[in-house]
């Protein structure tokens, strides 16, 4: 089954302990993505990466950092959380190039940070 | 500037109305559109893209081009339709491949 697999689903932490949020995907997608969803702001991007060892800067990477060293994984990591990136986080993927399609989503990772 | 604009946050219409979702872009190239939507707890799912024009649970959208509109619409609205509904856009022509959603709108229908 082609899916979007992201880990943990729920989350609580603590105001400066680093956490990863990993997302994997079986469908040999080139991009993936990270967005996070809050009440009245919709979905941000965060980061997002075309192939492996590319990534670039979304609308919000403050505070986050990504890595893509294989082509299936995609994790996103906070080095120092902070409350304000108490929220819900999804990551996607899809195909690239000439109309290149949908985008998958994970069914998120809530992340509440105290 | 690329953007994507759904000018109503929430929308409420009563079951068996016609349901309209907005949304208007601002895109220099060939843009593809898509709404996606996403039920409550669960994930977000593509509900149409344009290149396909198919109906889908009775909703359809047609880019407008010369309004630089991509409006999601429904003859008689249910119950199970409430959900939130994104309004994205990406490069059909280039590999960048940005993708840019709307803020989302919110509806609800009401019994």
């Amino acid at each position: 089954e082609a899916q979007v697999t992201q880990n943990p689903r729920y989350l609580i932490t603590v105001t400066g302990k680093k956490l990863t949020v990993t997302c994997s995907q079986n469908m040999n997608h080139e991009y993936m993505s990270w967005y996070r969803q809050d009440p009245g702001l919709g979905l941000r991007q965060i980061y997002y990466s075309m192939n492996v060892e590319v990534t670039d800067k979304g609308d919000v990477p403050e505070g986050y950092k990504v890595s893509r060293k294989e082509k299936r994984n995609f994790p996103l990591i906070l080095e120092s959380p902070s409350p304000n990136q108490t929220s819900l986080y999804f990551c996607a993927s899809r195909e690239t190039g000439f109309g290149a399609g949908e985008l998958f989503f994970g069914e998120g990772s809530r992340l509440t940070v105290l | 500037a690329q953007r994507v604009t759904q000018p109503e946050k929430l929308l409420s219409v009563f079951k068996g109305a016609p349901v309209e979702l907005k949304c208007n872009y601002s895109y220099s190239g060939s843009p593809e559109l898509f709404w996606y939507v996403q039920y409550s707890r669960q994930r977000l799912q593509l509900l149409l893209r344009h290149i396909s024009r198919e109906s889908i649970k009775g909703f359809t959208a047609d880019l407008n081009k010369g309004e630089t509109s991509f409006h999601l619409k429904k003859p008689f609205a249910q119950e199970e339709d409430s959900a939130m509904y994104y309004c994205a856009l990406s490069g059909l022509r280039n590999r960048d491949d940005k993708i840019i959603f709307g803020k989302g709108t919110r509806l609800h229908i009401l019994p």
